[in-house]
Parts: C-alpha cells; structure tokens; sequence
C-alpha cells in the first residue's frame, strides 16, 4: 500500500484566502507531482520536483507555488484563492529511474472557492 | 513536449475483451504507464512497459511498440467493476509525467 498523504481531504474557503495543501511520502521517493482535475476531465501537471530545492512548472499553468525543502513533503501553495482554483488536486510520487517507477498517488484534496 | 491520445469513451459486455490504444509523441522516452481511475478516486498503477513487447498481468496486458509512439492496454473478461476510466501515461527522460485524457469503459451486462 502507497505511504502518501494528502490534508485535508475536503476544504471550502471564500474567495481571497491563502491555503496550503499538504502532501507527505514516507517512501523516500525523489520525484513528486501535483495534478489538478476537474469531475470527469483528465489530470493536468501543474507542478513537479524531483528532488530538494527542484521544483518544475507542468504543462498547465497555474497559480499556485510549491516548495521542497524535505523529500517526503511537497506543499501547493495558493496565495490568494478564487472560484476558478475550485478542482480536485492530486498529489503523487515516484522513484528516480529504473523499473519501478510507478507513481502512487494520495487521495486527493477537493477544494472548493465561495 | 509530451502529445498522448486516446479514445474518449469504450463500450463492451462483461465477459467481453476491449482494447485501448494510446499513441504518444515524447522528447525522450522513459517508460509509459496505464492507470485505472474510478470516479471520485486517485488513480491506481496497472501496468509498466519501457521495452518493446507485451506485459500480462492476469486479466491485463500492455503493449509497446516505442518505434510507433504506440501502446494498448487490454483488458480480457471483462467485469462490471471494470467500468472505470483508463489512463495512459507517458514519463520522459527528465521524469516528468504527464497523462492522456483517459478512455471511459463502460462495462454493461
């Protein structure tokens, strides 16, 4: 079973708000990913480090910053929310290389922008 | 950068055998992924394939030709908890990850 966690789970804020989402590994993995999907549409890479201090802009323009200064944490950060931020975030990580480099994915956090 | 297609959505009976082709262009190829993703849900690793050839796994095989940008994930069997959608991914060089659109199975009695 996948060590990744992602808090919270399900968070609606107004409009202005600055928020951070959460997401731990506890296996070690360099590489890491945010995605953001709306209900029934396809996963967008925002943001993708692969190690400390390395952080990438995805395909999808976005907003929001993230940070890596421990490799089992990658935080997205929003500084000031909007209704058009409401979507689902999904964090993920993998290993560098090799076979096994299947990305596990957290449960997701559900934001919703009042 | 990373170009994956996919179909949008696939209808079989349970029972049945449904094939999902992918077709990607990459800078550099490092692997490509299938995921199944129910609704409401993270998605969840299938199968892996960097080399040419066929990978089964019980009821699921993957294919890959890295000469075509080509892969198809079929799934033999079909049960209705199949239903689900069906992600291609695609990693290059420098790890990134990017995904298709996805392939909504719809699996009817």
């Amino acid at each position: 079973e996948a060590d990744i966690y992602q808090t919270p789970r399900y968070l609606v804020i107004g409009t202005g708000k600055k928020i951070t989402l959460e997401c731990s590994q506890t296996m070690g993995h360099d590489k890491m990913y945010w995605y953001q999907q709306d209900p029934g549409m396809e996963l967008h890479l925002i943001h993708y480090s692969y190690g400390v201090n390395s952080t990438e802009k995805g395909d999808l323009s976005s907003e929001s910053t993230v940070s890596r200064i421990r490799t089992e944490h990658f935080p997205l950060t929003l500084e000031s929310a909007r209704p058009s931020h409401t979507s689902q975030y999904l964090c993920a990580s993998s290993e560098p290389g090799g076979a096994n480099t299947e990305a596990f994915f957290g449960q997701g956090t559900r934001l919703t922008v009042v | 950068g990373q170009n994956i297609d996919q179909p949008t959505e696939m209808t079989a009976t349970e029972g049945a055998i449904v094939q999902i082709n992918c077709t990607y262009q990459t800078s550099g190829f490092n692997g490509l992924f299938w995921y199944q993703q129910h609704a409401g849900e993270a998605p969840t690793f299938l199968s892996y394939n960097v080399l040419d050839g066929l990978e089964e796994k019980g009821r699921f095989s993957s294919f890959l030709s890295r000469s075509k940008g080509y892969s198809y994930l079929l799934l033999k069997e079909l049960q209705m908890k199949d239903s689900a959608s069906y992600l291609c991914a695609v990693s290059n060089r420098w790890g990134k990850l990017q995904f298709g659109a996805g392939t909504q199975v719809v699996v009817t009695p």
